[in-house]
């Protein structure tokens, strides 16, 4: 069954330091989310992505977040210069159709440590 | 404000149990609400439910939706250990259209 992958699992950095997590949506799937869950934390949206463009975002998703598509396969969050409360699973996910009218399918999160 | 509120925060009963969570919400463009169940980390889809009223069923999961009083329920019958797990409800709708607002989750522990 296809499935949505996330690189690393576990990812450790220093605060101030930029971090890119790794996403590789189900291939034929058009839209693409990454969501954020703070330990002990409600899942929290950060933003979608559609047609290589933001669709929508959250306040969390300030200028420190990018995201890309940078070829056919991967999408990718960026955190540009890592705060400790940046500290959180990493959860990307990606639908066919848009919007909710089909399941969002979940990758396996990337944990985030920032020191 | 947008928010999903779950009850209770947590649950312990024992194998065979019944349990009943509950979702409620207020959402602006309300569009459908979800039900995840989260183990040890990426949530799995349960349901999704768009009209009141109509119950959807998975083996021993059941869920419906009340859009008049603005709130889900999600039943688990003979509950098993393997049950034991936080459940999340979401809601899309909000000012945009693709977002998720997500309950913080009810930690359901079941005791063999």
């Amino acid at each position: 069954e296809p499935e949505v992958t996330q690189t690393p699992s576990h990812q450790v950095t220093q605060m101030g330091q930029e971090v890119i997590l790794r996403c590789v949506p189900i291939s034929n799937h058009l839209y693409f989310y990454w969501y954020r869950q703070i330990l002990g934390q409600k899942v929290e949206f950060l933003v979608s992505f559609y047609n290589n463009e933001i669709s929508e975002k959250s306040e969390i998703f300030d200028d420190q977040f990018s995201v890309e598509r940078p070829d056919g396969s991967n999408f990718t969050l960026k955190i540009r210069s890592t705060k400790l409360e940046d500290s959180a699973m990493y959860f990307c996910a990606s639908s066919e159709r848009r919007g909710l009218t089909d399941t969002q399918y979940f990758g396996p999160g990337t944990r985030l440590t920032v020191l | 404000e947008d928010k999903v509120v779950q009850s209770p925060l947590s649950l312990v009963v024992h194998e065979g149990d019944t349990v009943t969570l509950n979702c409620s919400y207020e959402v602006t463009n309300f569009r459908s609400l979800l039900w995840y169940k989260q183990e040890k980390k990426a949530p799995t889809f349960l349901f999704m439910l768009t009209s009141s009223g109509i119950e959807k069923k998975s083996g021993r999961l059941s869920s419906i939706l009340d859009k008049k009083e603005l709130f889900s329920i999600l039943n688990i019958t003979a509950t098993q250990t393997g049950d034991s797990a936080v459940y999340l409800c979401a809601v899309e709708g909000g000012p945009g259209n693709y977002q998720l607002i997500w309950g913080a989750g009810t930690k359901l522990i079941i005791k063999p």
